[in-house]
């Protein structure tokens, strides 16, 4: 099946550090999704990304399908942006099954 | 508007068990799934559906069943719990399918213990 890493595992920042976030992908895929698990538990739907570049506030997303991975950018965090940011994706041609990556741990120091 | 509601939030289940997780959403969503999350593995997808009466497996189906009788419920039953079933649960719905690029809610999850 589809292989989805995502880059780094763990990251530590300090309040206002900018950070990007890397989700390779091992097939062509048509729908690719970012959500943020809080420290509550709690999943947000970020962004619907399969290509292109789109901005939602700090937040900033961009896709490269023809090179297989996506980039997450955040710029100026906050102690809120800490959680898990998993990327997901859905393989060209395939069925509705999205997949996931492992996930990657953000923590912001105030 | 309540959004991805599950119940219950937290369970243990001696092993051999069944039991139902209930998912309900109030936003007339056509999709919805069910997802298990365990340490180190991110989400993976148990079972899904594109509309009342129709579902079908995701990544991990064994061990659980689902059905879709109205488009706002879709319950997850354990037919004989064992402790690999121990995990968080995720019921998460979207207006269309998952490659439609509608946004994707989640519920709040549901914490589950086999013994």
């Amino acid at each position: 099946g589809i292989q989805v890493e995502q880059s780094p595992p763990d990251l530590i920042l300090q309040e206002g550090a900018n950070s990007t976030l890397r989700c390779n992908f091992s097939d062509s895929v048509n729908n690719l999704q970012w959500f943020h698990q809080n420290p509550w538990g709690q999943l947000i739907n970020l962004f619907y990304i399969p290509s292109g570049t789109k901005q939602n506030g700090r937040l900033s997303a961009t896709t490269v399908a023809t090179e297989r991975y996506s980039l997450l950018y955040i710029s100026s965090s906050q102690t809120t942006d800490s959680g898990v940011y998993f990327c997901a994706v859905i393989l060209q041609g395939g069925s509705e099954k999205l997949v996931f990556g492992k996930g990657m741990k953000l923590t912001v120091n105030p | 508007n309540a959004g991805v509601t599950q119940t219950p939030k937290f369970q243990v289940l001696k092993t051999g068990q069944s039991m139902t997780l209930q998912c309900a959403q109030d936003m007339n969503h056509e999709y919805m799934s069910w997802y298990r999350q365990d340490p180190g593995m991110g989400l993976r997808l148990i079972h899904y559906s594109v509309g009342a009466g129709i579902t079908d497996q995701g990544e991990v189906p064994n061990g659980y069943n689902v059905s879709r009788s109205t488009t706002e419920d879709f319950p997850l039953r354990l037919l004989s719990a064992a402790p690999s079933q121990t995990s968080v649960y995720f019921c998460a719905s979207s207006l269309l399918w998952t490659g439609s690029g509608n946004t994707i809610y989640f519920g709040e999850g549901s914490w589950l213990t086999v013994v």
